[in-house]
């Protein structure tokens, strides 16, 4: 069935640094990957997504890349700040209004 | 986005028993789903809530255990049947429009089995 992996499961950084987290699926029918951020008791929220037919989307200090040969995308952050600290999922879909399935969640800390 | 509203946002239940868990979106949607989220794990669908007709259920998912009923666009509810410690959780629709491919999560019901 669909699997997305990711890794790693916790991250810790300096302020300032880049983070990279990264994500591979089984579905090769796949063509919609968003990123969630979830803070500690609250639900997930969208942080930035990208389709199959492009390979990188930026949004300030995020960005995201797809390579579907591999079946992999990773989520880059930029200049972390401590807010930035949270639990980061990726998922994969496919098909506009189809189910998401969910990587296992990276744990990222920022420390000032 | 589509705003969600999702009821209860807790409840402490004794084991045997159900709950009903409902959400409602302020706009038309096409699509609803149900997710668990154990503490500290990611999430896992429980299934599509069809509009009209019976909910289509993923691995390990069954219909006996879990009853969704979804009688329009907006509305939709997750019955958490004959409960026990193992189903405590966070439970959490989502739903995504006809002209966007984001999806949008409710605030979540957690729910604590005793």
């Amino acid at each position: 069935g669909e699997n997305v992996e990711q890794h790693p499961s916790t991250l810790s950084v300096q302020e300032g640094d880049s983070a990279v987290i990264k994500c591979t699926y089984s579905d090769s029918a796949s063509n919609y990957f968003p990123w969630y951020k979830q803070e500690l008791g609250k639900r997930p929220q969208l942080i930035i997504d990208i389709r199959s037919n492009v390979g990188e989307k930026k949004d300030q200090r995020i960005a995201v890349t797809l390579n579907k040969t591999a079946k992999h995308f990773s989520l880059h952050i930029t200049e972390t700040q401590p807010e930035d600290s949270a639990v980061y999922f990726c998922a994969a879909g496919r098909n506009q209004g189809g189910k998401l399935i969910f990587g296992q969640g990276t744990e990222l800390s920022v420390k000032p | 986005s589509a705003v969600i509203s999702q009821k209860p946002s807790r409840d402490i239940c004794q084991r045997g028993t159900s709950l009903t868990i409902q959400c409602q979106v302020d706009s038309q949607v096409t699509m609803m789903f149900w997710y668990r989220q154990q503490p500290g794990q990611s999430l896992t669908l429980i299934a599509t809530a069809n509009q009209g007709s019976e909910a289509t259920y993923e691995s390990g998912f069954v219909i006996d255990k879990f009853p969704i009923s979804r009688p329009n666009l907006t509305f939709s509810t997750l019955t958490v049947s004959n409960m026990s410690p193992e189903d405590s959780s966070i439970y959490l629709c989502s739903v995504t429009g006809t002209r966007s491919y984001g999806y949008t999560f409710g605030s979540g019901t957690r729910l604590t089995v005793v």
